[in-house]
């Protein structure tokens, strides 16, 4: 099992520019979750789907912050136009379901640096 | 809402020594789990340890052990005969009915 694969690994962008994270999570997995983590505000959900469908998108904090799921396989998160406040570490996560005891297992994370 | 806190911003330990970190958590449900993940510098987040909040034993797994006092909302992770390979931050997480939430974290040094 490969885990949780997120990409890019390291994101380097202007401000203004648009931003897209991908993930794909375990297979079988039917839950996916969206974090950002900084050092002010640690370890925030932004948004999380169950069987592709958004469930809780509360935590995305504006409009310019969007998450899809075409498939049980891919998961993208898009940031248009990006700030420099939006600079974090974006991680993704999968679960077998959003119940589930066993906690999330997470990827390795996107660091994004907004120039 | 349910909110998980961590008092201590950062700890330290002389390697092979133990140490203990707290968390404390707020919440009225009564079904719910507890989660202690492993944050090291190459960022992984690692699940240490988790414990069910309907089992009074508390969850070990080899050098990592848990104090569950569920009356008192505290779950505290202790970690026996550390390495320099266990620093790295730690946090605390809830889970109940719906998500994830996890504490500021506590960064751990181990001293050689």
């Amino acid at each position: 099992d490969a885990g949780v694969i997120q990409s890019p690994r390291h994101e380097v962008t202007e401000m203004g520019q648009e931003v897209t994270l991908r993930c794909k999570p375990i297979s079988g997995h039917n839950s996916l979750f969206w974090y950002r983590q900084t050092m002010m505000r640690g370890l925030e959900l932004l948004i999380y789907f169950n069987n592709n469908v958004p469930i809780d998108d509360s935590g995305m904090p504006e409009d310019r912050f969007s998450a899809k799921m075409p498939n049980a396989s891919f998961s993208t998160l898009k940031i248009q136009p990006s700030e420099p406040r939006d600079s974090a570490v974006y991680f993704c996560a999968s679960s077998l379901s959003r119940y589930t005891n066993y906690g999330y297992t997470f990827g390795s994370g996107t660091r994004l640096t907004v120039v | 809402a349910q909110t998980v806190t961590q008092s201590q911003p950062e700890m330290s330990v002389q390697e092979a020594e133990t140490v203990t970190l707290s968390c404390t958590y707020d919440t009225s449900e009564s079904d719910y789990y507890l989660f202690w993940y492993k944050q090291p510098p190459s960022r992984q987040m690692i699940l240490v340890i988790r414990q069910e909040a309907y089992k009074q034993q508390n969850a070990t797994e080899n050098r990592f052990s848990v104090n569950f006092q569920k009356a008192a909302k505290s779950f505290s992770l202790k970690i026996s005969d550390s390495q320099l390979g266990d620093a790295a931050m730690y946090f605390c997480a809830y889970r109940g009915s719906e998500k994830l939430v996890f504490g500021k974290g506590t960064k751990l040094t181990v001293n050689p």
